[in-house]
């Protein structure tokens, strides 16, 4: 099936130190998303993508960066971990051509930094 | 921008009861309302959607109803079963504005059996 893959699922890290969170999918979408989980406060939207060219900053950027290697791959950096950013982590998916547009999700990366 | 309020935050009912979740957007132009469910560890699946040209969707169990005009859509699910139980969000975005979602902070609904 395609899917929508996150690596890793589960990292723990110091402040101060560089992370990077990997998602690719096999769906074929053009527009990829990343998002934060925090108790309480839903998800937020931190960068989106259209196109291998085309990148936004979505809600809460600060803080974090992102690259599009290629259209099944988008990443998030974190250039300088600090506590505040431990959360829950999402990447997703869509299709422009679809109706509606959904997004679909991977299964997360639990972040915890130290 | 955009910000969408959710309520209840909690909500515990005996199965074979109705559920019903609301939420409130701020936004007029927001024109696309889905509901994920996430179940403890997973990830967030889509179950129902409308666009606001729509007032109502049904899709056996469940419904989603939308007032433009109190700018407020809700969940409903009907004669719940424990496989009921997990944490549902509401969005709402714009399609002309690349249809990033904007959530609701969430509600763990708890059926009871």
């Amino acid at each position: 099936d395609a899917d929508v893959t996150q690596t890793p699922r589960n990292r723990i890290t110091k402040t101060g130190k560089r992370i990077m969170l990997e998602c690719s999918q096999t769906k074929g979408h053009d527009r990829m998303y990343w998002y934060r989980q925090d108790p309480g406060l839903g998800l937020r939207l931190i960068y989106y993508s259209f196109d291998v060219k085309d990148i936004n900053k979505g809600e809460i950027s600060d803080g974090y960066s992102v690259s599009r290697q290629a259209q099944a791959k988008f990443s998030l950096s974190l250039e300088s971990a600090i506590p505040n950013q431990t959360a829950l982590y999402f990447c997703a998916t869509s299709d422009p051509r679809q109706p509606n547009q959904p997004q679909h999700f991977g299964d997360g990366t639990r972040l915890s930094i130290l | 921008g955009e910000n969408v309020e959710q309520h209840p935050s909690t909500l515990s009912v005996q199965e074979g009861d109705s559920a019903v979740i609301k939420c409130t957007y701020s936004d007029s132009a927001s024109n696309y309302f889905p509901w994920y469910k996430q179940e403890l560890g997973k990830r967030p699946q889509l179950i129902i959607d409308i666009r606001s040209n729509v007032g109502e969707k049904k899709d056996q169990r469940i419904a989603v109803t939308l007032n433009k005009t109190a700018k407020h859509f809700s969940l409903h699910i009907t004669e719940t079963q424990p496989e009921d139980s997990a944490v549902y969000f509401c969005a709402a975005s714009r399609f002309g504005d690349g249809n990033k979602l904007v959530f609701g902070a969430g509600t763990i609904l708890r059926v009871k059996s």
